[in-house]
């Protein structure tokens, strides 16, 4: 199996900053990657396809870059609707997996 | 719009299966595979496997073979997914999941099926 891991694990930062998550894998999966975000009690929503692809309806703060085993997503000037947990999921096997997320909470 | 419709809460003892299930509108599943993933009481996402409803392929992650089993009812627009011999750490919220067409990512979730297993 692929693994995808997530760093870090929570990542604590005020409205208005910048951030960047980690998500790596244990092998290069070319950029067969997507992100989601997922709030408390919510279903996850994609955010990401393929590393670096947008997805419609989703705001530009929000984008993805990285091939081969590292990946980041970032986050321009967070806002508040922004704390929450976020995954990674490859699609580079037939087997998918995720990764363990990274919370964004509020500093 | 597409919606991803899920079975209400079960409750189930130990030893036992349960059978969810996922309704879709909007979209025909025959177009799409539909995936299941887990997520464990504050735990993170896991995923179980996928069916090809328009052929009743399916795959699945190594640790749900013999615990998952997926199906689906074209004629209903609907698919279903059985846990046998339940287990306390079966107890999760259980979701199901499409795209349009056969992209690998997941752009429509249910709202989740809670299983608790307990005595």
């Amino acid at each position: 199996n692929i693994v995808l891991t997530q760093s870090p694990a929570t990542l604590s930062v005020t409205p208005g900053e910048s951030v960047s998550l980690s998500c790596r894998a244990s092998q290069s999966i070319s950029t067969s990657i997507h992100w989601y975000q997922q709030k408390s009690n919510e279903s996850p929503r994609l955010l990401i396809k393929y590393a670096s692809q947008s997805i419609s309806g989703i705001p530009s703060r929000f984008s993805g870059s990285g091939s081969g085993t590292d990946f980041t997503l970032s986050i321009n000037r967070v806002e508040s609707e922004d704390f929450s947990i976020y995954y990674c999921q490859q699609s580079y096997s037939s087997l998918f997996t995720f990764g363990s997320g990274t919370k964004l909470e509020i500093k | 719009e597409v919606q991803l419709q899920q079975s209400g809460a079960e409750l189930g003892k130990p030893g036992t299966s349960v059978k969810l299930s996922c309704k879709v509108s909007g979209y025909n599943i025959r177009n799409t595979y539909m995936h299941w993933v887990n997520q464990r009481p504050g735990k993170g996402l896991e995923w179980i496997g996928r069916i090809d409803p328009a052929n009743g392929n399916t795959i699945y992650a190594e640790k749900f073979k013999s615990k998952a089993t997926l199906t689906a009812d074209t004629s209903s627009n609907t698919a279903y997914m059985q846990l046998s011999q339940l287990k306390s750490d079966d107890t999760a919220i259980y979701f199901c999941a499409i795209s349009y067409g056969y992209n690998p990512w997941f752009a429509y979730w249910g709202q989740g099926t809670l299983v608790t297993v307990s005595s």
